[in-house]
């Protein structure tokens, strides 16, 4: 059973940087497609990247060039990098993780990032 | 890219009675790669349908999903007090890889 716990989120300034971190306590995370989706207060869903059990990634629009997602699979955990972070980016962090790339069976209880100065 | 739009925003009923909740898609899709979550206020979402009408691993049978092309349905046949949230709808995109969310429809009573 995947379990997700993230961590890392906190306040930040405009431009700075944060690493967040979602660890999986179960034991299937290297087979798991893992993805990050935010979601800014008040509002929606918004997938910001996803990294396929094999490796390959993938960007929303809104954060290509800002963010990198990586994985380390022998610590069973997930990476957001996030640098020249802008207001914008303020939301509470979701990983998610699915036995297919198609949808997300698993979902961490968010951790939430605050840019502003 | 593909738009996802749900309606109603806000849909206001009692329990007991039938929801109805569309997502319609900008362009025509495949009904693998539609699904639907559940959030509740201070919660991550949960995973309701997926493939567009198989339901989740616990999810009760009053949830139903349908729909092919550009429409897509998620119907609740008899609402119950815990499924008063927030649902959205979900599309994976194979070219170019992308994951889309519907804007939400919030039920309420």
């Amino acid at each position: 059973e995947v379990q997700l716990v993230e961590s890392g989120g906190g306040l930040v300034q405009p431009g700075g940087s944060l690493t967040l971190s979602c660890v999986d306590s179960g034991f299937s995370f290297s087979s798991i497609f893992m993805s990050w989706v935010r979601q800014a207060p008040g509002k929606g869903l918004e997938w910001v990247s996803y990294i396929y059990s094999g490796g390959s990634t993938y960007y929303a629009d809104s954060v290509k060039g800002r963010f990198t997602i990586s994985r380390d699979n022998s610590k069973n955990t997930l990476f957001l990098q996030m640098n020249s972070l802008t207001v914008e980016d303020t939301a509470v962090y979701y990983c998610a993780g699915g036995v297919t790339r198609h949808y997300f069976d698993y979902w961490g209880q968010g951790t939430l990032v605050t840019v502003s100065s | 890219e593909i738009v996802l739009t749900q309606s109603p925003g806000t849909l206001s009923l009692s329990p007991g009675e039938r929801a109805t909740l569309s997502c319609r898609a900008s362009q025509s899709l495949s009904s693998s790669y539609l699904a639907w979550y559940l959030q509740k206020p201070g919660q991550a979402p949960r995973l309701l349908i997926y493939g567009a009408s198989t339901r989740a691993t616990g999810i009760p049978d009053r949830f139903s999903g349908s729909g092919s092309g550009t429409d897509f349905t998620l119907t609740i046949s008899r609402l119950e007090p815990e499924d008063f949230a927030v649902y959205y709808c979900q599309h994976y995109g194979a070219s170019p890889r992308v994951l889309t969310f519907g804007g939400g429809t919030k039920v309420e009573i």
